[in-house]
């Protein structure tokens, strides 16, 4: 069955430096989206992408993030000068059509020291 | 503004036995849709079942249900006959549609621990 792949698995990033969150979506998936779960915490929306742009972005998502699909397959999440309440596991989802289940990835745990 | 409540820190059941999960939510949107996801210990979330606001039928995936009670805004999720492998934690969640994208708005979730 096609999975949502993320790398990787666990970073570990002094404060202030950039760090970059790779995914690969479903194949024929057309909407992206990025998570966050902080340690014991729900999860939290941060972005969503489709036609190359995004569509939507929380609060959470300011301008230290970015986001982009830098060819065909990867959806990539950038944060350019991380701080220690950065620290979570942030999954990458996708779907087909807007209205079919979300999938996600198993998460990139980001450690900020 | 959208919201799940999951009032269920944690829940126990023995192998075998069926347990409920309890989610609500709050909407104003007549078209929305409801999610269940499982977390186990090691971080991944698993779709698990799907109901649409507008589904008539209560939806079914293997041993997992959604009890839906529309006039309630509840949405609980039944395991039936539990496995020790469904020790995790169960995320319920709702896709709101304020700008036609399913962004998906979660609870705080619920502990299951199934014993032998």
């Amino acid at each position: 069955e096609p999975e949502v792949t993320q790398t990787p698995s666990h970073q570990v990033t002094q404060m202030g430096q950039e760090v970059i969150l790779r995914c690969v979506p479903i194949s024929n998936h057309l909407y992206f989206y990025w998570y966050r779960q902080i340690l014991g915490q729900k999860v939290e929306f941060l972005v969503s992408f489709y036609n190359n742009e995004i569509s939507e972005k929380s609060e959470i998502f300011d301008d230290q993030f970015s986001v982009e699909r830098p060819d065909g397959s990867n959806f990539t999440l950038k944060i350019r000068s991380t701080k220690l309440e950065d620290s979570a596991m942030y999954f990458c989802a996708s779907s087909g059509q807007f209205n079919q289940p979300q999938h996600f990835g198993d998460g990139t745990r980001l450690s900020i020291l | 503004a959208q919201k799940i409540t999951q009032t269920q820190p944690g829940m126990f059941v023995q192998e075998k036995e069926a347990v409920t999960l309890d989610c609500t939510y709050d909407t104003s949107d007549q078209s929305y849709g409801l999610f269940w996801y499982k977390q186990p210990s090691s971080g991944e979330m698993i779709f698990l079942i799907y109901q649409g606001s507008y589904d008539e039928q209560n939806a079914t995936e293997g041993r997992y249900s959604l009890n839906f009670q529309k006039a309630r805004k509840s949405a609980n999720l039944v395991i039936s006959a539990s496995q020790l492998g469904d020790s995790a934690m169960y995320f319920c969640a709702m896709r709101v549609m304020n700008t036609g994208f399913q962004k998906l708005v979660f609870g705080t979730g619920t502990r299951l621990l199934v014993s032998p």
